[in-house]
Protein backbone atom coordinates (compact mmCIF):
# COMPACT_ATOMS: atom_id res chain seq x y z
CA UNK A 1 0.00 0.00 0.00
CA UNK A 2 1.13 3.81 -0.70
CA UNK A 3 1.37 5.30 2.07
CA UNK A 4 0.66 9.18 2.32
CA UNK A 5 2.35 11.02 5.46
CA UNK A 6 0.82 14.81 5.91
CA UNK A 7 2.25 17.90 7.66
CA UNK A 8 1.72 19.22 9.78
CA UNK A 9 -1.53 18.00 11.79
CA UNK A 10 -2.87 21.22 12.52
CA UNK A 11 -1.73 24.92 12.38
CA UNK A 12 -3.13 28.08 13.29
CA UNK A 13 -3.01 31.11 11.14
CA UNK A 14 -4.36 34.71 10.73
CA UNK A 15 -6.40 36.25 8.17
CA UNK A 16 -4.29 36.97 5.03
CA UNK A 17 -1.26 34.44 6.01
CA UNK A 18 0.12 32.30 3.53
CA UNK A 19 -0.35 28.22 4.63
CA UNK A 20 1.40 25.70 3.13
CA UNK A 21 0.67 21.88 3.89
CA UNK A 22 2.67 19.12 2.16
CA UNK A 23 2.19 15.53 1.62
CA UNK A 24 4.76 12.83 0.85
CA UNK A 25 3.65 9.33 -1.19
CA UNK A 26 5.92 6.57 -0.07
CA UNK A 27 6.73 5.98 -3.75
CA UNK A 28 6.25 7.81 -6.77
CA UNK A 29 2.74 8.48 -7.68
CA UNK A 30 3.65 10.52 -10.91
CA UNK A 31 0.71 13.66 -10.42
CA UNK A 32 -1.59 11.42 -9.02
CA UNK A 33 -2.67 13.35 -6.24
CA UNK A 34 -5.67 15.46 -4.81
CA UNK A 35 -6.95 17.48 -1.90
CA UNK A 36 -9.88 17.87 -0.30
CA UNK A 37 -11.48 20.63 2.03
CA UNK A 38 -13.62 19.11 4.82
CA UNK A 39 -15.38 21.71 6.73
CA UNK A 40 -16.55 21.12 10.17
CA UNK A 41 -19.17 18.65 10.28
CA UNK A 42 -19.57 18.30 6.18
CA UNK A 43 -18.57 15.67 3.91
CA UNK A 44 -15.16 16.68 1.66
CA UNK A 45 -15.24 18.22 -1.12
CA UNK A 46 -12.60 18.31 -3.76
CA UNK A 47 -10.14 21.15 -4.28
CA UNK A 48 -7.50 20.15 -6.86
CA UNK A 49 -6.55 16.88 -9.06
CA UNK A 50 -3.54 16.02 -10.76
CA UNK A 51 -1.92 17.75 -8.16
CA UNK A 52 -2.14 20.93 -9.35
CA UNK A 53 -5.51 21.38 -11.58
CA UNK A 54 -7.72 23.56 -9.26
CA UNK A 55 -11.86 22.25 -9.57
CA UNK A 56 -13.95 24.30 -11.28
CA UNK A 57 -15.31 26.73 -8.82
CA UNK A 58 -12.16 26.70 -6.00
CA UNK A 59 -11.36 30.05 -5.41
CA UNK A 60 -7.20 30.83 -6.91
CA UNK A 61 -5.97 31.46 -3.38
CA UNK A 62 -5.53 27.66 -3.64
CA UNK A 63 -2.64 25.99 -5.57
CA UNK A 64 -1.38 22.82 -5.43
CA UNK A 65 2.76 21.27 -6.87
CA UNK A 66 4.34 18.82 -6.83
CA UNK A 67 5.08 15.46 -8.54
CA UNK A 68 6.63 11.87 -7.88
CA UNK A 69 6.61 11.64 -3.88
CA UNK A 70 6.21 15.16 -2.96
CA UNK A 71 3.15 17.42 -2.56
CA UNK A 72 2.10 20.82 -1.76
CA UNK A 73 -0.98 22.52 -1.09
CA UNK A 74 -0.93 26.07 -0.64
CA UNK A 75 -3.72 28.89 0.16
CA UNK A 76 -1.70 32.18 -0.69
CA UNK A 77 -4.29 34.51 1.91
CA UNK A 78 -6.43 32.30 4.30
CA UNK A 79 -9.76 33.44 5.00
CA UNK A 80 -12.09 32.59 7.63
CA UNK A 81 -13.95 30.36 5.73
CA UNK A 82 -10.83 28.14 4.99
CA UNK A 83 -10.93 27.10 8.03
CA UNK A 84 -11.09 23.08 7.75
CA UNK A 85 -9.48 19.95 7.40
CA UNK A 86 -7.40 19.20 4.52
CA UNK A 87 -6.84 15.94 3.17
CA UNK A 88 -4.44 14.53 0.91
CA UNK A 89 -5.17 11.34 -1.28
CA UNK A 90 -3.31 9.44 -4.23
CA UNK A 91 -5.39 7.39 -6.80
CA UNK A 92 -2.53 6.27 -8.48
CA UNK A 93 -3.40 2.27 -6.98
CA UNK A 94 -5.71 0.77 -5.29
CA UNK A 95 -6.43 0.53 -2.06
CA UNK A 96 -6.62 4.61 -2.26
CA UNK A 97 -4.78 6.26 0.72
CA UNK A 98 -5.45 9.42 2.24
CA UNK A 99 -3.25 11.98 4.28
CA UNK A 100 -3.56 11.98 8.25
CA UNK A 101 -5.46 15.38 7.17
CA UNK A 102 -4.37 19.19 8.19
CA UNK A 103 -7.01 21.06 10.66
CA UNK A 104 -6.45 24.78 10.12
CA UNK A 105 -7.53 27.28 12.26
CA UNK A 106 -8.03 30.81 12.72
CA UNK A 107 -5.39 32.90 15.38
CA UNK B 1 -26.98 19.00 -10.30
CA UNK B 2 -24.89 15.80 -9.36
CA UNK B 3 -26.53 14.47 -6.07
CA UNK B 4 -25.53 11.60 -3.82
CA UNK B 5 -27.53 11.10 -0.40
CA UNK B 6 -26.83 7.99 1.66
CA UNK B 7 -29.48 6.23 4.14
CA UNK B 8 -29.21 3.38 6.30
CA UNK B 9 -26.43 3.87 9.19
CA UNK B 10 -27.65 3.85 12.80
CA UNK B 11 -26.75 1.87 15.93
CA UNK B 12 -25.88 -1.82 15.45
CA UNK B 13 -24.59 -4.25 18.19
CA UNK B 14 -21.42 -6.30 17.44
CA UNK B 15 -21.73 -8.93 15.01
CA UNK B 16 -24.94 -7.34 13.79
CA UNK B 17 -25.59 -6.21 10.09
CA UNK B 18 -27.00 -3.10 8.20
CA UNK B 19 -27.07 -2.37 4.31
CA UNK B 20 -26.43 1.35 3.71
CA UNK B 21 -27.42 2.81 0.40
CA UNK B 22 -26.44 5.73 -1.88
CA UNK B 23 -29.15 7.13 -4.32
CA UNK B 24 -27.67 9.17 -7.06
CA UNK B 25 -29.10 11.60 -9.33
CA UNK B 26 -27.78 14.38 -12.11
CA UNK B 27 -25.38 12.44 -13.91
CA UNK B 28 -25.48 8.72 -16.08
CA UNK B 29 -24.98 6.35 -13.21
CA UNK B 30 -23.94 3.27 -15.11
CA UNK B 31 -21.10 5.26 -16.19
CA UNK B 32 -19.10 5.78 -13.14
CA UNK B 33 -17.23 3.50 -10.72
CA UNK B 34 -18.24 4.12 -7.14
CA UNK B 35 -16.74 4.55 -4.16
CA UNK B 36 -17.67 4.14 -0.15
CA UNK B 37 -15.04 5.88 1.85
CA UNK B 38 -14.89 5.96 5.89
CA UNK B 39 -14.38 7.96 8.41
CA UNK B 40 -14.04 7.45 11.97
CA UNK B 41 -14.76 9.85 14.47
CA UNK B 42 -12.09 12.27 15.51
CA UNK B 43 -9.98 10.12 12.42
CA UNK B 44 -8.93 10.69 8.61
CA UNK B 45 -10.47 9.50 5.71
CA UNK B 46 -9.81 5.78 4.85
CA UNK B 47 -10.80 4.01 1.96
CA UNK B 48 -13.35 0.56 2.00
CA UNK B 49 -14.32 -0.34 -1.44
CA UNK B 50 -14.63 0.41 -4.90
CA UNK B 51 -17.05 -1.41 -7.52
CA UNK B 52 -16.34 -0.82 -11.30
CA UNK B 53 -19.09 0.80 -13.66
CA UNK B 54 -20.36 -2.71 -14.69
CA UNK B 55 -20.09 -3.98 -11.76
CA UNK B 56 -17.71 -6.74 -13.98
CA UNK B 57 -14.94 -5.71 -10.26
CA UNK B 58 -15.17 -5.23 -6.83
CA UNK B 59 -12.09 -4.02 -4.70
CA UNK B 60 -11.84 -4.20 -1.23
CA UNK B 61 -10.00 -2.20 2.11
CA UNK B 62 -8.22 -5.61 3.68
CA UNK B 63 -9.79 -4.57 6.67
CA UNK B 64 -13.32 -5.05 5.23
CA UNK B 65 -12.98 -8.25 3.02
CA UNK B 66 -14.96 -11.05 3.44
CA UNK B 67 -17.36 -9.03 5.64
CA UNK B 68 -18.56 -6.32 3.29
CA UNK B 69 -20.23 -6.53 -0.20
CA UNK B 70 -20.52 -3.48 -2.48
CA UNK B 71 -23.26 -3.56 -5.01
CA UNK B 72 -24.46 -1.20 -7.23
CA UNK B 73 -28.48 -1.49 -9.38
CA UNK B 74 -28.72 0.47 -12.35
CA UNK B 75 -32.33 0.75 -12.72
CA UNK B 76 -32.29 2.54 -9.23
CA UNK B 77 -29.38 4.72 -9.79
CA UNK B 78 -28.23 3.47 -6.35
CA UNK B 79 -24.78 2.02 -4.66
CA UNK B 80 -24.99 -0.51 -1.57
CA UNK B 81 -22.60 -1.65 1.02
CA UNK B 82 -23.86 -4.47 2.29
CA UNK B 83 -21.90 -4.73 6.41
CA UNK B 84 -21.80 -8.10 8.07
CA UNK B 85 -19.93 -9.17 11.29
CA UNK B 86 -19.58 -5.23 12.59
CA UNK B 87 -17.32 -4.53 14.82
CA UNK B 88 -16.70 -1.30 17.51
CA UNK B 89 -14.15 -0.73 14.81
CA UNK B 90 -16.17 -0.16 12.05
CA UNK B 91 -17.80 2.96 13.83
CA UNK B 92 -17.62 5.52 11.30
CA UNK B 93 -19.39 8.12 9.13
CA UNK B 94 -19.86 6.22 5.70
CA UNK B 95 -19.35 8.41 2.56
CA UNK B 96 -20.20 6.90 -1.15
CA UNK B 97 -18.36 9.09 -3.78
CA UNK B 98 -18.50 9.11 -7.79
CA UNK B 99 -14.83 7.89 -9.50
CA UNK B 100 -13.85 7.36 -12.44
CA UNK B 101 -15.42 8.01 -15.93
CA UNK B 102 -12.93 6.02 -18.11
CA UNK B 103 -10.46 3.18 -18.05
CA UNK B 104 -7.91 5.12 -15.41
CA UNK B 105 -8.08 6.37 -11.70
CA UNK B 106 -9.60 9.79 -11.28
CA UNK B 107 -10.46 11.42 -7.74
CA UNK B 108 -13.55 11.31 -6.06
CA UNK B 109 -15.92 13.69 -6.90
CA UNK B 110 -18.14 14.23 -5.80
CA UNK B 111 -18.97 12.96 -1.27
CA UNK B 112 -22.76 12.45 0.24
CA UNK B 113 -23.05 13.99 3.10
CA UNK B 114 -22.28 10.61 5.07
CA UNK B 115 -24.48 8.32 7.03
CA UNK B 116 -23.27 7.35 10.52
CA UNK B 117 -23.06 4.10 11.32
CA UNK B 118 -22.13 3.05 15.40
CA UNK B 119 -21.40 -0.24 16.39
CA UNK B 120 -22.24 -1.19 20.67
CA UNK B 121 -23.66 -2.90 22.80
Amino acid sequence: DILMAQSPSSLSASVGDRVTITCQASEDIMTFLAWYQQRPGKAPKLLIYDSSTLKTGVPTRFSGSGSGTEFTLTISSLRPEDVATYHCQQYDSLPLTFGGGTRVELK
Amino acid sequence: EVQLVESGGGLVQPGGSLTLSCVTSGFPFDNYDMTWVRQAPGKGLEWVASIKKDASDKYYADSVRAKFLISRDGAKNTLYLRMNNLREADTATYYCARGSEDDGMEPLDPWGQGTPVIVSS
